[in-house]
């Protein structure tokens, strides 16, 4: 495989149900992102790992853990979530500092909260 | 601090016609800048990039962008439009010489009439 693999693709869970997105990548890449798309709002960054350490946390709320286990993983562990959290949840990866290089997105996640 | 703000978050044209999306940029340092392209369901894919080489920059599928430091501009263009092309675009910024963080602007959606 190569890229930026999500799974699941979809994904409908209960508010009291607890689940993780996980992302994998076949880049060689050192940094990873995980990014929120909901409809009709911007891209809305909400974790970055950066060799493995948690370089940025952008205020989200403790229903979302992140874990990075090595260079190539990263998940998102979800618990007690509400309506308002469904939406496209993105993975992506860079080579680190390289800033011109941008991402590589995954596919995403279509995470539906009921 | 660097922004990007897209003009116009719903453009239309007809298959054949000049494809223009707009992308307005501030940043205190030189800039990175991409276009990414998001078809239905999927993650972002990279359009194209300008790393502060040439000014005009190829990308694929025909899509190019100019950039235009004096405009602080770096909008979007194909000559001819397919039906293909729809999808939504987003530009971005990133600080040359800093992290890889990306800035995303609100996204444009490209619709293509028959």
């Amino acid at each position: 495989e190569t890229g930026v693999t999500q799974t699941p693709r979809h994904l409908v869970m209960g508010m009291t149900n607890k689940k993780s997105l996980k992302c994998e990548q076949h880049l060689g890449h050192n940094a990873m992102y995980w990014y929120k798309q909901s409809a009709k709002k911007p891209l809305e960054l909400m974790f970055v790992y950066s060799l493995e350490e948690r370089v940025e946390n952008n205020s989200v709320p403790s229903r979302f853990s992140p874990e990075c286990p090595n260079s190539s993983h990263l998940f998102l562990h979800l618990h007690t979530l509400q309506p308002e959290d469904s939406a496209l949840y993105l993975c992506a990866s860079s080579q680190g500092s390289a800033a011109g290089e941008g991402y590589t997105f995954g596919s995403g996640t279509r995470l539906t909260v009921v | 601090a660097q922004s990007v703000t897209q003009l116009g978050s719903h453009v239309s044209v007809s298959e054949g016609a000049l494809v223009l999306l707009r992308c307005n940029y501030s940043s205190s340092v030189p800039p990175y800048l991409f276009w990414y392209v998001q078809y239905p369901n999927q993650g972002l894919q990279l359009l194209l990039k300008y790393t502060s080489a040439a000014t005009l920059v190829k990308g694929i599928n025909g899509f190019e962008a100019e950039f235009k430091k004096s405009e602080t501009s770096f909008h979007l263009t194909k000559p001819s439009a397919h039906m293909r092309d729809a999808a939504e675009y987003f530009c971005a910024v990133s600080p040359s010489g800093n992290t890889g963080k990306l800035i995303f602007g609100q996204g444009t959606t490209l619709q293509v009439k028959p």
